[in-house]
């Protein structure tokens, strides 16, 4: 399995741009996540789905952010409009069913986001 | 919320040493407790998963324990070597949820 898949890896825009994220889980894994990395706050977990279905999204900072899985192989991360505070790494991972626990999260990559 | 916290922050020892990195969460409910490595650039890799149940785990030379009802977490590393510099991130996984809470990072740097 070539694991989690992120696109793009890095993304350059400008304040106000609209940013599309994008990510593909491994196959057979029902879980997925987004989670976002700064220096100031770490790894927060932003939002996450099961079987397609958001489950947990009160990590979103605003109504600027949101998360759709159309299907078990795709998700993506939009934000509109972006902010220069946005700027951070933004991270995919899935995980196995419950039934197969024992194993962690696989993360993907990255995508290194900078807002001008 | 579950709040954790990994210290020292950084640690620079030299090559052959043998060091330990501290993890301490606030809610002890947990599923189970996790050690990732992270390079520089890069995403996380899983080091050692310990199961609640569990007391610890090993994997080469790596060593994790767990006290749980202490809220306390610490890998060991032996006879650290250049490679193993990288950030360490501590992170649990909550009964009743399935995300993982973060803990800051320590970032280890072995010098040859």
């Amino acid at each position: 399995d070539a694991g989690v898949i992120q696109s793009p890896r890095h993304e350059v825009t400008e304040m106000g741009q609209e940013v599309t994220l994008r990510c593909k889980p491994i196959s057979g894994h029902d879980y997925l996540f987004w989670y976002r990395q700064t220096m100031m706050r770490g790894l927060e977990l932003l939002i996450y789905f099961n079987n397609n279905v958001p489950i947990d999204d009160s990590g979103m900072p605003e109504d600027r952010f949101s998360a759709k899985m159309p299907n078990a192989s795709f998700s993506t991360l939009k934000i509109q409009p972006s902010e220069p505070r946005d700027s951070a790494v933004y991270f995919c991972a899935s995980s196995p069913p419950p039934s197969k626990r024992g194993e962690t999260q696989y993360f993907g990559p990255g995508t290194r986001l900078l807002v001008l | 919320k579950q709040e954790v916290t990994q210290i020292p922050a950084a640690l620079s020892v030299p090559e052959g040493e043998n060091l330990v990195l501290n993890c301490s969460f606030t809610d002890s409910a947990i599923y189970n407790l996790q050690w990732f490595r992270q390079d520089p650039g890069k995403g996380l890799t899983s080091l050692l998963l310990i199961q609640s149940s569990q007391r610890e785990q090993t994997s080469g030379r790596l060593n994790a324990s767990l006290d749980k009802s202490s809220g306390r977490s610490t890998l060991y590393i032996a006879a650290s070597q250049p490679g193993d510099s990288a950030t360490y991130l501590c992170a649990v996984e909550q009964t009743g949820a399935n995300n993982l809470f973060f803990g800051t990072g320590t970032r280890l740097t072995v010098i040859p």
